[in-house]
């Protein structure tokens, strides 16, 4: 079983100020780890993924998440955050043997507030 | 990128009545897609696989008979909510995995409101 745990339901940071997102999972296998940014009433977007290899990964955005096996944490970082980034944002977990990118586990959600 | 359309992106009904989401994707085929369910500032609960020219997998505690779904083809996949209810009032997500293995992620709809009153 996998599951996902977001730290802090709602952060708020400063226009230009870094952003920090963080997602802790837990998996009985090597897994495939993402980010998904969703804006109101709209579906989600792939902000970035992990799946094997280089562990620093950068997305969409101006968007980067590091994967830590030894601290099984998979945090979003962005180094100034912009005002159009308000938006919440999801991590989320796959089994690479279930097909990789099936039956994806979402955590339950980072609401990010960028203040002018 | 692939894109995945849902149709209608809003839906207001009357308890006892049904309504029918369509999933498509637009430029891509899938023989697999997902069906999640949204309520308002939670995460996205996965309710159900849906496989071209199978039955649909149901995750537990998701009914069946309530929440019926046809995968008809490799682009379009419907999810027809029976007899709605206001606690089946939520926002309706479609996924789509492409069956073209250069795509290495899910592409999502981007959502259907359902109102149930």
């Amino acid at each position: 079983a996998q599951s996902v745990t977001q730290l802090g339901s709602h952060v708020s940071v400063s226009e230009g100020a870094l952003v920090l997102l963080r997602c802790n999972y837990s998996s009985s296998v090597p897994p495939y780890l993402f980010w998904y940014v969703q804006y109101p009433n709209q579906g989600l977007q792939l902000l970035l993924k992990y799946t094997t290899g280089a562990t620093l990964v950068k997305g969409i955005n101006g968007f980067e998440a590091e994967f830590k096996k030894s601290e099984t944490s998979f945090h979003l970082t962005k180094p100034s955050a912009h005002m159009s980034d308000a938006a919440e944002y999801f991590c989320a977990v796959s089994d690479p043997n279930s097909g990789g990118y099936q039956k994806v586990t979402f955590g339950t959600g980072t609401k990010l507030q960028v203040i002018p | 990128g692939a894109v995945v359309s849902q149709h209608p992106s809003r839906v207001i009904c009357k308890s006892g009545t049904s309504v029918k989401i369509e999933c498509r994707s637009l430029d891509f085929q899938a023989t697999t897609m997902f069906w999640y369910r949204q309520f308002p500032k939670q995460s996205l609960m996965l309710m159900a696989t849906s496989n071209e020219g199978s039955k649909a997998t149901y995750e537990q505690g998701v009914e069946k008979d309530k929440f019926l779904i046809n995968h008809a083809s490799l682009t379009l996949s419907t999810l027809t909510v029976t007899s709605a209810h206001p606690e089946d009032s939520s926002f309706y997500i479609c996924s789509a995995n492409p069956d073209d293995s250069r795509y290495n992620e899910q592409f999502f709809g981007p959502g259907t409101r359902l109102t149930v009153l």
